[in-house]
C-alpha cells in the first residue's frame, strides 16, 4: 500500500514564527503535492513538484514556499505564520502527472497559528 | 473541467448495501471518475477510479452509464467505519489540471446500527 506520512498531525505556532511541515512517500512517486483544506473552501493546492529540485505553484503560494531535496521528501514552509494560515495541510503524491495516476494523500496536518 | 453533482447525504443501515450517486453531465470521453472518502479530521481516502468499464476493489465496486454522464459507488456491506464523506472527482487524462484534484462538498454518508 501506498504510504503518505505526515510529520505533525497536530501543531500550535505563533504568529511570525516559521513552521515546517514534513512529508514522506514510500512508493518512489514523482509528483508530491501540499494541499491545504478548509471548511466551505474545499481543498486548495498549494505547491507541487513534478521531480526533485522541481517546484510549480499552485492556486494559493502566496506565504508558502516548498523544498523537493530528495525525491520521497516534500516540505512546505512558512516562512512567516500568520493565523490565516489555520488550517488542515495535506501532502500528497502520485506516481505520474497523468489523469490515471492515483493521486494518495496522508493523514493531514493541522495548524494552529495564534 | 466536468463538474459532479451529489446528494449532500445519505442513511445505510450496518450491514446493508450503500449505493452514492454522482452525476457527472457534462464529463469528457477521456475524463476519469475517482472516488475518495474522508473521515472526520483525516486526510482523504483513495477508493476507485475509472474511466469507461464497471470497476471493483476490496473497497467497492464503481458503476459507470454507458453514456459516462454519472455513476454510482456501492460499498457492498456498510459498516460503522464506513460513516464519512464520499467525493466524486472528475479528472482530465493529462495537463495541469490532472493534478489538481476539485472536491466539491460530497456525500455525507451515515451508517446506523
Amino acid at each position: 500500500d501506498v504510504k503518505v506520512t505526515q510529520s505533525s498531525r497536530y501543531l500550535v505556532k505563533r504568529t511570525g514564527e516559521k513552521v515546517f511541515l514534513e512529508c514522506v512517500q514510500d512508493m518512489d512517486h514523482e509528483n508530491m503535492f501540499w494541499y491545504r483544506q478548509d471548511p466551505g473552501l474545499g481543498l486548495r493546492l498549494i505547491y507541487f513538484s513534478y521531480d526533485v529540485k522541481m517546484k510549480e505553484k499552485g492556486d494559493i503560494p502566496e506565504g508558502y514556499s516548498v523544498s523537493r531535496e530528495k525525491k520521497e521528501r516534500f516540505s512546505l514552509i512558512l516562512e512567516s505564520a500568520s493565523t490565516n494560515q489555520t488550517s488542515m495541510y495535506l501532502c500528497a503524491s502520485s506516481l505520474g502527472r497523468l489523469g490515471r495516476n492515483t493521486i494518495y494523500f496522508g493523514e493531514g496536518s493541522w495548524l494552529t497559528v495564534v | 473541467d466536468a463538474k459532479t453533482t451529489q446528494p449532500p447525504s445519505m442513511d445505510c443501515a450496518e450491514g446493508r448495501a450503500a449505493n452514492l450517486p454522482c452525476n457527472h453531465s457534462t464529463i469528457s470521453g477521456n475524463e476519469y471518475v475517482y472516488w475518495y472518502r474522508q473521515i472526520h479530521s483525516q486526510g482523504p481516502q483513495y477508493i476507485i477510479h475509472g474511466l469507461k468499464n464497471n470497476e471493483t476493489n476490496e473497497m467497492a465496486s464503481l458503476i459507470i452509464t454507458e453514456d459516462r454522464k454519472s455513476s454510482t459507488l456501492i460499498l457492498p456491506h456498510a459498516t460503522l467505519r464506513d460513516t464519512a464523506v464520499y467525493y466524486c472527482i472528475v479528472r482530465p487524462p493529462s495537463g495541469g489540471t490532472a493534478s489538481k484534484l476539485t472536491f466539491g462538498t460530497g456525500t455525507r454518508l451515515q451508517v446506523t446500527l
